[in-house]
């Protein structure tokens, strides 16, 4: 079993529209949560950090259930710029080591 | 653009070959790590650097070594080339060794062997 798991999709979402999407990991002793993206061929960027209370930036939130070991993030008001492939990154308690989920695909159409 | 540059951009290689990728990590930062991203995958930790020491490594040969350098900056190097090292190693640097620091990511190496 993979430590992070996410569905790849892609998710093809009508602009405007909402879309959500999940990961599961494996390890109960992870410390921290981050979603990321990733345009095409290019590097991985913070999106967010996910807290356990969940927390909202703008049109996306995230959402931590340490219960049922996964996290989720939602986009409200789809825009064609949030097309892109999501990255569920979990920290451990080590610090030093980031482990990615393989990647949501999301494509925003018109 | 984060301040962490990498080089070079593209390189094709040959089964066996060596090859060294190079880091220069932001203004401040003293953390550097390595990542492996194979076409379609998330990125796979390899290592970090945390003031030129190794700190935590993933699941790779010794084959893939590192050196991080006294300004920071780092290498990454893979002998014995294989078909399946094929694909865009990232580094990213942070400030903080084990408390979260945001680490932010260099555009990559996009590394193809033949």
């Amino acid at each position: 079993r993979k430590e992070v798991e996410q569905d790849p999709g892609p998710f093809n979402v009508p602009e405007g529209a909402t879309v959500a999407f999940n990961c599961t990991y494996s390890n109960s002793a992870s410390q921290s949560f981050f979603w990321y993206r990733q345009d095409c061929r290019k590097e991985p960027k913070l999106l967010m950090s996910v807290y356990s209370s969940g927390n909202e930036d703008g049109r996306f939130t995230a959402q931590l259930n340490r219960a049922s070991q996964y996290i989720s993030l939602l986009i409200r008001d789809s825009k064609l710029s949030d097309s892109a492939t999501y990255l569920c990154v979990v920290r451990g308690a080590a610090g030093n080591k980031l482990t990615f989920g393989g990647g949501t695909r999301v494509l925003v159409k018109p | 653009e984060t301040g962490v540059t990498q080089s070079p951009t593209h390189l094709i290689k040959t089964r066996g070959q060596q090859v060294t990728l190079r880091c220069s990590s932001q203004s401040g930062h003293n953390t550097v790590s390595w990542y492996q991203q194979a076409l379609g995958q998330g990125p796979q930790f390899i290592f970090q650097y945390y003031r030129e020491e190794e700190n935590g490594r993933g699941n790779f040969p010794p084959r893939f070594s590192g050196l991080q350098f006294p300004n920071y900056s780092s290498e990454l190097n893979v002998n014995a080339l294989e078909l399946d090292d094929s694909a865009l190693y990232l580094c990213a640097s942070s400030s903080n060794r084990n408390g979260y620091n945001e680490q932010f990511f260099g555009p990559g190496t996009r590394l193809t062997v033949l």
